[in-house]
């Protein structure tokens, strides 16, 4: 079932702009992840912040997590016209000593006009 | 190069017909999952398998059929009794410690 569900579902901003997305969820999660997807392509795992961490950085890209508002936002600073694409929230789930469950959100779709 | 391989990309199928859809990862994961995405919509879970010989029954699983003899092939058949298989298929695995998936390019299925 889904989980995490993306606000905003459209985001539409110029270069050198910064853009934030958010995601909220419902259950306890081990880890949260963010997924970049270029139109009719696979998905690309962008970042992962665990449930006792706070914020990470990579790059140009900051992600926070607040688990008791059971939320979470993906920072991309001074955006590029490369950055157009979907952005996915993923909940994790630890399932059993090998593996999780992943719920995807329906997606933030990032359009960066030059 | 070390990742996951989907084929066909696009696929047309006529209905009442069988489909197989191949997934084939070299990055050594035991776990492997069928995800289906809609126009618009995130990632469903089909189905996933932990280990080989293995695999559990996602969101949607109805109307479609796996199997995990290998542990770098976990291949989906998309039967005649999926009512709307028209979609964008997609495969991934991940390693053991964090859950992080890598995907396929994705297949993409159309009823005709």
């Amino acid at each position: 079932s889904q989980q995490g569900e993306e606000d905003p579902q459209a985001l539409s901003i110029q270069e050198g702009e910064n853009a934030t997305m958010n995601c909220s969820y419902k259950t306890s999660i081990n880890n949260l992840q963010w997924y970049r997807q270029n139109s009719g392509r696979g998905l690309v795992h962008l970042i992962l912040i665990r449930s006792n961490e706070r914020e990470k950085h990579s790059g140009r890209l900051r992600v926070t997590l607040d688990t008791s508002k059971k939320s979470s936002s993906l920072l991309i600073t001074a955006s590029r016209a490369a950055d157009t694409a979907s952005y996915f929230c993923a909940t994790a789930i630890l399932i059993s000593n090998s593996g999780y469950a992943l719920n995807f959100g329906k997606g933030t779709s990032l359009l960066v006009t030059p | 190069d070390g990742g996951i391989t989907q084929s066909p990309k696009y696929l047309f199928r006529k209905e009442g017909q069988n489909v197989t859809l191949s997934c084939e990862q070299n990055l050594n994961h035991d776990a492997m999952y069928w995800y289906r995405q809609d126009p618009g919509q995130g990632l469903r879970l089909i189905y996933y398998s932990q280990i080989v010989n293995d695999f559990q029954k996602g969101d949607i699983a109805e109307g479609y059929s796996v199997s995990r003899e290998k542990k770098e092939s976990f291949p989906l058949t998309v039967t005649s009794a999926q009512k709307n298989p028209t979609a964008f298929y997609l495969c991934a695995s991940s390693g053991a410690y964090t859950g992080e998936l890598f995907f396929g390019e994705g297949s993409r299925l159309t009823v005709l």
